[in-house]
C-alpha cells in the first residue's frame, strides 16, 4: 500500500497563476482533508470532505477549491495563487471510528 | 475546539525519558487527546490517542489525568532519530470525519 501520495512534490507559481494539487489514498478511507504548514506553524484546515460527493471548509479556505473526485481522490485548486500562499500543503485521510489520520508527504508551492 | 498550550522547545540527552506536558483547559467531554510527530519535509505522524487515565503503546504513553484539563507524552530511553516535533491535539468525531487543531508543537532536540 501507498498510503496517501500528494502531486507534485515542489511547484513555483507566478501571481495570479492557478493550478491543482493532487492527493489520493488506497485505504479506502472515508475522510480526506487539506492542510496548510507556513514555517514554524501548526497545520491549518483548509476543506475537508467526509465522504465521497461532499466537501467542507475548515479553518482557512479562501482562496481555495477542493473536489471529491471519488473516494480515493481530493484535489485542492488555486484559482488565482497569491504570495500568501506560499507553504507546505498536506493532505491526510482517516477511517470512520478512529482517531488516526495518514498523512502523505506534502507539497512545497511557493507563489512569487 | 479546546486550545492547546505546549512547551515551545525542549532538550533531552540520548537515552533518558522525556516527558511533554500539554495543557488544554477548555476540554469537552466528547474531546480525545491524541499527540503526532513530524520530522522535517514529512507529514505528522500518529504516535498515540487517548481520552482519561494511562494509555501505552510500542513507542510512547500518554497521561491524562482525571480532570483531563492537561496531558503528558512520555517517550522511554530517546534516541536521535526521536529529535522531532510533536504536536498535541484535541479533537472530537464530528459527522464521520475528524475535528482536529494543531498547535504550533514541541520541538524536542536530542543530544548525543
Amino acid at each position: 500500500n501507498a498510503g496517501v501520495t500528494q502531486t507534485p512534490k515542489f511547484q513555483v507559481l507566478k501571481t495570479g497563476q492557478s493550478m491543482t494539487l493532487q492527493c489520493a489514498q488506497d485505504m479506502n478511507h472515508n475522510s480526506m482533508y487539506w492542510y496548510r504548514q507556513d514555517p514554524g506553524m501548526g497545520l491549518r484546515l483548509i476543506y475537508y470532505s467526509a465522504s465521497e460527493g461532499t466537501t467542507d471548509k475548515g479553518e482557512v479556505p479562501n482562496g481555495y477549491n477542493v473536489s471529491r473526485l471519488n473516494k480515493r481522490e481530493f484535489s485542492l485548486r488555486l484559482e488565482s495563487a497569491a504570495p500568501s500562499q506560499t507553504s507546505v500543503y498536506f493532505c491526510a485521510s482517516s477511517r470512520d471510528g478512529s482517531y488516526e489520520q495518514y498523512f502523505g508527504p506534502g507539497t512545497r508551492l511557493t507563489v512569487t | 475546539l479546546a486550545k492547546t498550550t505546549q512547551p515551545i522547545s525542549m532538550d533531552s540527552y540520548e537515552g533518558q525519558e522525556v516527558n511533554i506536558t500539554c495543557s488544554h483547559n477548555n476540554i469537552a467531554t466528547n474531546d480525545y487527546i491524541t499527540w503526532y510527530q513530524q520530522f522535517p519535509s514529512q507529514g505528522p505522524r500518529f504516535i498515540i490517542q487517548g481520552y482519561k487515565t494511562k494509555v501505552t503503546n510500542e513507542v510512547a504513553s500518554l497521561f491524562i489525568p482525571a480532570d483531563r484539563k492537561s496531558s503528558t507524552l512520555s517517550l522511554p530511553r530517546v534516541s536521535l532519530s526521536d529529535t522531532a516535533v510533536y504536536y498535541c491535539l484535541v479533537g472530537r468525531n464530528s459527522g464521520g470525519y475528524q475535528k482536529v487543531t494543531f498547535g504550533t508543537g514541541t520541538k524536542l532536540q536530542v543530544i548525543p
